[in-house]
């Protein structure tokens, strides 16, 4: 496809339980970045990739959160021993190059609800 | 700490008015200020941007104004129209690609 995909879209987990969540970025796009949206909160920046490195991961909430990217490609971002506080929309979004900006293209987000 | 604030969480408009949308941040680094437009179900689609050393951009019915001594920006839509109908988050970046986002605001055009 042409745009940013994200899998899946929805997500019901039971505390305690980890979860996968995929992207998988415009294809040529260097530059790949993971956002979270809690219900009536702006975007809170997790962690951002140029390539398969991560120069960014100040945003990433406690060591249960962790993200792998394979090359230029898909990401991961997995989170362990889920908690009711990692409820929210997971968005990820990719652009051309880091560096300098770069329009970044968010995907449609996963829904993750933790009970 | 928020760095941008959106102060309205909604606002409403006729159609055919003016929207004006607001947003204030705190970082004087910020090199350039977006804005995104964001429909349920769906991520945000980027809309329009300013650098910081402009005042200034205009794209069709949007305009972007920048005001740095007030540390304020704000997205004008003329005139606007039902499907502007959507949540609007201002967002800003400094050097490293890291979006800063504000908490949205929800605009509801009336016919």
């Amino acid at each position: 496809g042409a745009g940013v995909s994200q899998s899946p879209s929805n997500k019901v987990t039971e505390k305690g339980k980890d979860v996968e969540l995929r992207c998988d970025p415009i294809s040529g796009h260097t530059a790949l970045y993971w956002y979270r949206q809690r219900l009536g909160q702006g975007l809170e920046f997790l962690i951002y990739f140029q390539g398969n490195s991560a120069p960014d991961k100040s945003g990433l909430p406690s060591d249960r959160f962790s993200a792998e990217r394979t090359g230029e490609s898909v990401s991961t971002l997995t989170i362990q021993r889920t908690q009711q506080e990692d409820s929210a929309v997971y968005l990820c979004a990719s652009s051309r190059a880091g560096g300098t900006y770069n329009e970044q293209f968010f995907g449609p987000g996963t829904r993750l609800t933790v009970l | 700490d928020q760095q941008v604030k959106q102060n309205s969480p909604s606002l409403s408009v006729q159609e055919g008015r003016i929207s004006i949308l607001n947003c204030d941040y705190t970082n004087s680094m910020f090199d350039y200020f977006l804005w995104y437009k964001k429909y349920p179900a769906e991520g945000p689609t980027f809309l329009i941007s300013i650098s910081s050393i402009k005042d200034k951009n205009e794209d069709g019915r949007f305009t972007v104004f920048l005001n740095k001594s007030a540390k304020h920006l704000s997205l004008h839509i003329v005139p606007s129209q039902p499907g502007d109908s959507a949540v609007y988050f201002c967002a800003a970046i400094q050097g490293a690609q890291k979006l800063v986002f504000g908490q949205g605001t929800r605009l509801t055009i009336n016919p």
